[in-house]
């Protein structure tokens, strides 16, 4: 059974960091380009960062450049987003996916982590 | 990069069938074959419901189609069921090698 876990949103403060996680089984993760996308309380959904099964594609969504970075461990099977000077308009349920190489769209999501960012 | 344009609620009766709207721009929709739309359940992960404009992942209802003109997307669902009530995205591959989503459509079975 193909399972995503994230895990790591907590309630933090304008300008500081967080790591979020995303465990993967029940299927070849190395074969799989992995995102990351969010939505915030109540809006629809907004794509955040995008890495190669081999991390040598990576992309970002132009509100996150430059301080969220992507990540994933091969031999691990997990993704990872590292998010630096947190801003209000971050919070959001943040969910992982995942995308066969060659593909253009997200089979399958996991539960998503809360992140808030709040003082 | 701006989100696509879909609209905000639909509806109609079951047995029906209803239409959703996605449209984009040439560097988007009307550029890649790579439109996919996605079912959220309130509380729930997105499940992809037609990938590639117009294919169906395994499992998904035939009920649900897919298709494209220009730089706008169709989501189909004939034979409104009662199940089928949740909120719908489109998405889209662009030419900045980033994704864009729709801002979602309600769609209610009366």
């Amino acid at each position: 059974e193909v399972q995503l876990v994230e895990s790591g949103g907590d309630l933090v403060q304008p300008g500081r960091s967080l790591r979020l996680s995303c465990a993967a089984s029940g299927f070849t993760f190395n074969d799989y380009a992995m995102h990351w996308v969010r939505q915030a309380p109540g809006k629809g959904l907004e794509w955040v960062s995008g890495i190669s099964w081999n991390s040598n594609i990576i992309d970002y969504a132009d509100s996150v450049k430059g301080r969220f970075t992507i990540s994933r461990d091969n031999a691990k099977n997990s993704l990872y987003l590292q998010m630096n000077s947190l801003r209000a308009e971050d919070t959001a349920l943040y969910y992982c996916a995942k995308c066969w190489y060659g593909d253009y769209y997200f089979d399958y999501w996991g539960q998503g982590t809360l992140v808030t960012v709040s003082s | 990069q701006s989100a696509l344009t879909q609209p905000a609620s639909v509806s109609g009766s079951p047995g029906q069938s209803i239409t959703i709207s996605c449209t984009g721009t040439s560097s988007d929709v009307g550029g890649y074959n790579y439109v996919s739309w996605y079912q959220q359940h309130p509380g729930k992960a997105p499940k992809l419901m037609i990938y590639d404009v117009n294919n169906r992942p395994s499992g998904v209802s035939n009920r649900f189609s897919g298709s494209k003109s220009g730089n706008t997307a169709s989501l189909t669902i004939s034979g409104l069921q009662a199940e089928d009530e949740a909120d719908y995205y489109c998405s889209s591959y662009t030419s900045s090698s980033t994704w864009v989503f729709g801002g979602g459509t309600k769609l209610t079975v009366l």
